[in-house]
């Protein structure tokens, strides 16, 4: 059984451009959520995804935008990179409705230049 | 919204001995309360999870303590193992029925000494 997979591993990019993350959630797990961990520190919830709808958000500006998919996977889009940006962004995905538990992904590595 | 703080940042046990760490929550509506284990360069895991209803909550050598009135919730470990070894991050949330957001604290970087 497959857990949580993200692509890319790591991605470096340059100041101003756009960047796609991917999230594929544990077998079964039909909502996603994505956060942002900065080195050092713990991580920060971004927003939720649930029935292809954008659930719930945290204190992130509308630079970061996402999407979920019919087979429940997801994208975390990045416009206008800064350089504060650099993070490990993590995938967590959970059964749904009910259970909360959340399972995160390894996550991608996001260096911006 | 609600704010998580964890202490200590750093702590250091010999081998077999216990190590504890303590979180303080600030929203009386979160209602769940994970710990989560992040060795180097790994994703973090899911260790035990423990909701407003229950004051207490034991896995093997882990347990969780919550005191709602307080608002703190401890995560003990006993008879520690050099495996043991890893960054431990408290969070918190309030769940409706479903998974929300976690909000995290800053993590613990607990060191077994052998």
């Amino acid at each position: 059984d497959a857990g949580v997979t993200q692509s890319p591993t790591h991605l470096i990019k340059t100041r101003g451009q756009q960047v796609t993350l991917r999230c594929s959630p544990k077998s079964g797990h039909d909502t996603v959520s994505w956060y942002q961990q900065a080195l050092g520190q713990g991580p920060q919830f971004i927003f939720q995804y649930y029935e292809e709808e954008e659930r719930q958000r945290g204190n992130f500006p509308d630079r970061f935008s996402g999407h979920q998919f019919p087979n429940y996977s997801s994208e975390l889009n990045v416009n206008a990179l800064l350089l504060g940006d650099s993070a490990l962004y993590l995938c967590a995905s959970s059964p749904g409705p009910g259970t909360i538990e959340q399972y995160f992904g390894p996550g991608t590595r996001l260096t911006v230049t | 919204g609600e704010n998580v703080e964890q202490h200590p940042s750093t702590l250091s046990v010999q081998e077999g001995d216990s190590a504890v760490i303590k979180c303080t929550y600030s929203d009386s509506a979160s209602n769940y309360f994970p710990w989560y284990k992040q060795e180097l360069g790994k994703r973090p895991q899911l260790i035990i999870d423990i909701r407003s209803n229950v004051g207490e909550k034991k896995d093997q050598r882990i347990a969780v303590t919550l005191n709602k009135t307080a608002k703190h919730f401890s995560l003990h470990i006993t008879e520690t193992q050099p495996e043991d070894s890893a960054v431990y991050f408290c969070a918190a949330s309030y769940s409706g029925g479903g998974a929300d957001g976690l909000t995290f604290g800053k993590g613990t970087h607990l060191i077994i000494q052998p």
